[in-house]
């Protein structure tokens, strides 16, 4: 099956700067990447996406580039503020029919200091 | 407004008790999903369904169980709780154009 790892599991960036959080996955066959942000005591939420067919999007300060043969795949928050503190998570799968699993990485904690 | 309910939201109950948690979605997705996770932390799969009637388990063992009897509704239920049961609960669905998952508000349970 598919094994997702995440690094860093925790990450402090002063607010303006930018933060990049990581993942690598096993399963070539994954073509579909995810990324959900989840603030304190609140459900993740899918802030953005890309599929294997593109290499990077981008939806305004938020951008997710992808390495499919190196099997890994970034998200890079630009200008952070305070309110992108939060964790989160990023998550490999195929969108569709067949494995119907999205794998998740283990989480990032983003922690933007004024 | 298309949207995944979970109720209850909070419940502290007994260690021995029987518990279920409801979970309904008006996304008109096949596709469901039960999550546990502790605060902040991972995300681990015990329980999903491509449709009425199917179930399976999870990634991550759990005592607890499952049922699908009608597409928006899709049940978890524990028989006896104990206080390793004490998590929160995320129930999710998958479908549509964009097929991704998406997670109702959670069911954060607590076994005294």
């Amino acid at each position: 099956g598919e094994n997702v790892e995440q690094h860093p599991s925790t990450l402090s960036v002063q607010e303006g700067d930018s933060a990049v959080i990581k993942c690598t996955y096993s399963d070539s066959a994954s073509n579909y990447f995810p990324w959900y942000k989840q603030e304190l005591g609140k459900r993740p939420q899918l802030i953005i996406d890309i599929r294997s067919n593109v290499g990077e999007k981008k939806d305004q300060r938020i951008a997710v580039t992808l390495n499919k043969t190196a099997k890994h795949f970034s998200l890079h928050i630009t200008e952070t503020q305070p309110e992108d503190s939060a964790v989160y998570f990023c998550a490999a799968g195929t969108p569709n029919f067949g494995n119907e699993k999205l794998t998740f990485g283990t989480g990032t904690r983003l922690t933007i200091i004024p | 407004e298309a949207d995944i309910y979970q109720t209850p939201r909070y419940l502290v109950i007994g260690t021995g008790k029987k518990i279920t948690l409801e979970c309904s979605q008006t996304m008109g997705h096949d596709k469901m999903y039960w999550y546990q996770q502790d605060p902040g932390m991972e995300l681990h799969l015990i329980h999903y369904s491509y449709g009425v009637n199917s179930t399976e388990k999870g990634d991550l063992s759990s005592e607890s169980t499952v049922s699908r009897i009608r597409t928006e509704h899709f049940p978890l239920t524990l028989e006896s709780a104990r206080p390793s049961h004490t998590s929160q609960y995320l129930c999710a669905s998958r479908g549509g154009f964009v097929n991704t998952i998406y997670f109702g508000e959670g069911s954060w349970l607590t076994v005294v």
